[in-house]
């Protein structure tokens, strides 16, 4: 089987750095993504780790270490529109495969 | 550009009640996705379409049937739902096969008494 780790919930003030941690436990992993959503609106596309290291996207970065199987969300200068639910999600092998999300990390951001 | 549309976005059934979930998708997608997300769930895949005419069952397929009507739609029944349905059900799809990005739709809140 597989399972994936997150934070239920994490909480920072606003112009702060904050990471959100995503640990896995899969055969044939291929890749980490990573989705937002507002208020169970509809989930959102952030990035997607297939190598280690580190992808930088504007605020949000996401990094991944495949011999640690663990991977993290790192969303700097937070803003109070940043306040979701963040997804980590695996995919397996290089072929065709769906996406398996962990249960999510709730970030609160105050002022 | 409408993305991922879902139809009805709210709905409330009695039990053993049937009812068909609707979702289209106007960007030429390959592969579809349908999802429900409990309360401290995530995501769950109840079955998937990995190109037209062609379903597979998710992790949670019990209850539910699927139909790939053409490229854009994609449908999911409840032929006779029980409480534990009650959910928010996300459509979702992909341009890439098993693509790691998936594009959602706004979501279908159902509730069965």
């Amino acid at each position: 089987g597989q399972s994936l780790e997150q934070p239920s919930e994490v909480t920072a003030v606003e112009g702060a750095i904050v990471q959100i941690n995503c640990t896995y436990q899969t055969s044939g992993f291929y890749g980490l993504s990573w989705y937002q959503q507002h208020d169970g609106g509809a989930p959102t596309f952030l990035s997607y780790n297939a190598l280690d290291g580190l992808e930088e996207t504007g605020r949000f970065s996401s990094f991944l270490s495949r011999s640690d199987s663990y991977g993290y969300l790192l969303l700097q200068e937070l803003q109070m529109k940043d306040s979701a639910s963040y997804f980590c999600a695996v995919k397996k092998g290089s072929g065709y495969s769906t996406l398996t999300f962990g249960k999510g990390t709730m970030l609160l951001v105050s002022p | 550009n409408a993305g991922v549309t879902q139809t009805p976005k709210f709905q409330v059934l009695k039990t053993g009640q049937s009812m068909t979930l609707q979702c289209a998708q106007d960007m030429n997608h390959n592969s579809m996705y349908w999802y429900r997300q409990d309360p401290g769930m995530g995501l769950r895949l109840i079955y998937y379409s990995a190109s037209e005419g062609t379903t597979d069952k998710g992790e949670v397929p019990n209850g539910y049937n699927v139909s790939r009507l053409n490229k854009r739609e994609f449908s999911l029944r409840l032929e006779s739902a029980a409480p534990s349905q009650t959910s928010v059900y996300f459509c979702a799809s992909s341009d890439e096969d098993g693509s790691y990005e998936q594009y959602f739709g706004p979501g279908t809140r159902l509730t069965v008494t």
